[in-house]
């Protein structure tokens, strides 16, 4: 049972534009999530995260946005520099537990 | 290199043995978690250590599995009898965080592969 949902496997955008990754969420428990990126043959890396008191997280390029009525979240990426290329996992929390529900991935290319 | 150290890489073995994967989490990080990759899919989390006590099992941890943290630094994750369906990326990941932050340190994976 796939709580977290990330739809699209690969997403490929040019240098300098807008990247956004988008994740979907069933369980109307989750109350913190974040996104993580992962190069090859590397662990997964921290990026951001967002609490269900907010809509919005600012980090510099990095920008993640909650809807929580609608159970989504996305993250923009502007601008996009070819460094970024990577595989980006959303994950969910429950407001009770210590683990994160990781959605399958969105693989970003970024093209010089 | 001060980052989360997990060794073997790479094993393969066979159907029905034992495996043993160690993690050498980030000194000073009291907190040790235990993830499954398989292909295609997100990290599944599998078990949690603060400190040496392990705090919570997901029902994925199937009796074959067991995972200690002895003196609250190290930590071990053995599978016993083997089955083609444990062949994934075992992760491990250390903080110093709450857990609730998320915000952990990836081990680059001990990757299993039964035959």
């Amino acid at each position: 049972d796939q709580q977290v949902k990330q739809n699209s496997p690969s997403l490929s955008v040019q240098e300098g534009r807008i990247s956004i990754l988008n994740c979907d969420y069933t369980n109307s428990m989750f109350d913190y999530f974040l996104w993580y990126k992962k190069y090859p043959a590397e662990g997964p890396t921290f990026l951001i995260s967002i609490s269900s008191i907010k809509d919005k997280n600012e980090d510099g390029r990095f920008t993640v946005f909650l809807n929580k009525s609608a159970k989504h979240l996305s993250l923009h990426i502007v601008p996009s520099q070819p460094g970024d290329s990577a595989v980006y996992f959303c994950a969910a929390r429950k407001s009770t537990g210590n683990q994160f529900y990781f959605g399958t991935g969105t693989s970003l290319t970024v093209i010089p | 290199d001060t980052g989360v150290s997990q060794n073997p890489r790479h094993k393969i073995t066979k159907r029905g043995q034992n495996v043993t994967f160690r993690c050498d989490p980030i000194s000073e990080h009291n907190r040790l978690y235990w993830y499954r990759q398989t292909l295609g899919q997100g990290p599944e989390f599998l078990t949690y250590f603060q400190n040496e006590a392990q705090l919570e099992k997901s029902r994925l941890l199937s009796d074959r599995f067991s995972a200690e943290r002895p003196k609250g630094s190290f930590s071990t994750l053995e599978i016993q009898r083997t089955e083609q369906g444990d062949s994934a990326m075992y992760l491990c990941a250390s903080s110093s965080k709450p857990s609730w932050t998320g915000e952990l340190f990836f081990g680059e994976g001990s990757r299993l592969t039964v035959l």
